[in-house]
């Protein structure tokens, strides 16, 4: 069955500090797959996707992430993480053809300490 | 405003009323979603329009919900007899076709609480 993992509920780091966020996801082809961020009382705001070509695509607010075919894995990382990056991240697939419908992952909770 | 719209953006009701959540798209977004997200939980899909065709109801969890959405326009989503369970934020996104390249617009949600 098509899913999307993200292993680490909550993740904590000091400000200034790099993050990485894990996404790995179990479907039968490559597929479209994008980070959102979501703030509190917010709705889900994108922050990159990756389509084809290049497998490290850069987003806003400093965010990257890296296709890696190999590992079935899309993860977000930041070099230095700013107090206002404290939200929930979710990563999500789309299939390439057929059926529209996404399938987000649980959510990585970041909080970020002063 | 440019963004997906949602209303209201809080609802608390006696279990056992009705509820009815609105959805208003971008303009010109032909694809429209609805979401549920429980506490501390991902998405859960529950319904998409796509322009005229027949929506997609497979992920409603029950008879009691149902969706509208007149051609490309407003969405409404409604809970009859609802229960504590119905508890959670309700999300709208929108496209602006079926294609899967098109990232999803989100409206900011409505948090139902049901007492």
């Amino acid at each position: 069955a098509q899913s999307v993992t993200q292993p680490d509920i909550h993740i904590t780091v000091s400000e200034g500090a790099s993050l990485e966020l894990r996404c790995n996801y179990s479907y039968g082809a490559t597929p479209y797959l994008f980070w959102y961020v979501q703030s509190p009382g917010q709705g889900l705001q994108l922050l990159l996707k990756y389509f084809s070509g290049d497998t490290l695509v850069q987003g806003i607010k400093g965010f990257e992430a890296e296709f890696k075919r190999s590992q079935s894995s899309f993860n977000l990382r930041k070099p230095s993480v700013h107090w206002s990056d404290a939200a929930e991240y979710f990563c999500a697939v789309a299939s390439t053809s057929g059926t529209y419908k996404y399938i987000f992952g649980t959510g990585t909770r970041l909080k970020v300490l002063a | 405003g440019a963004g997906v719209s949602q209303s209201p953006s809080n609802k608390v009701t006696e279990k056992g009323k009705d509820v009815e959540l609105r959805c208003d798209p971008i303009s010109g977004h032909t694809a429209l979603y609805w979401y549920r997200q429980r506490l501390g939980q991902g998405l859960e899909f529950l319904i998409y329009f796509q322009g005229n065709s027949a929506p997609d109801k497979s992920g409603l969890p029950s008879d009691r919900f149902s969706a509208e959405r007149t051609g490309e326009s407003v969405s409404t989503l409604t809970i009859q007899r609802t229960q504590q369970e119905d508890s959670a934020v309700y999300l709208c996104a929108s496209t602006p076709d079926r294609g899967q390249n098109q990232p999803q617009h989100f409206g900011d949600g409505t948090r139902l609480s049901i007492l």
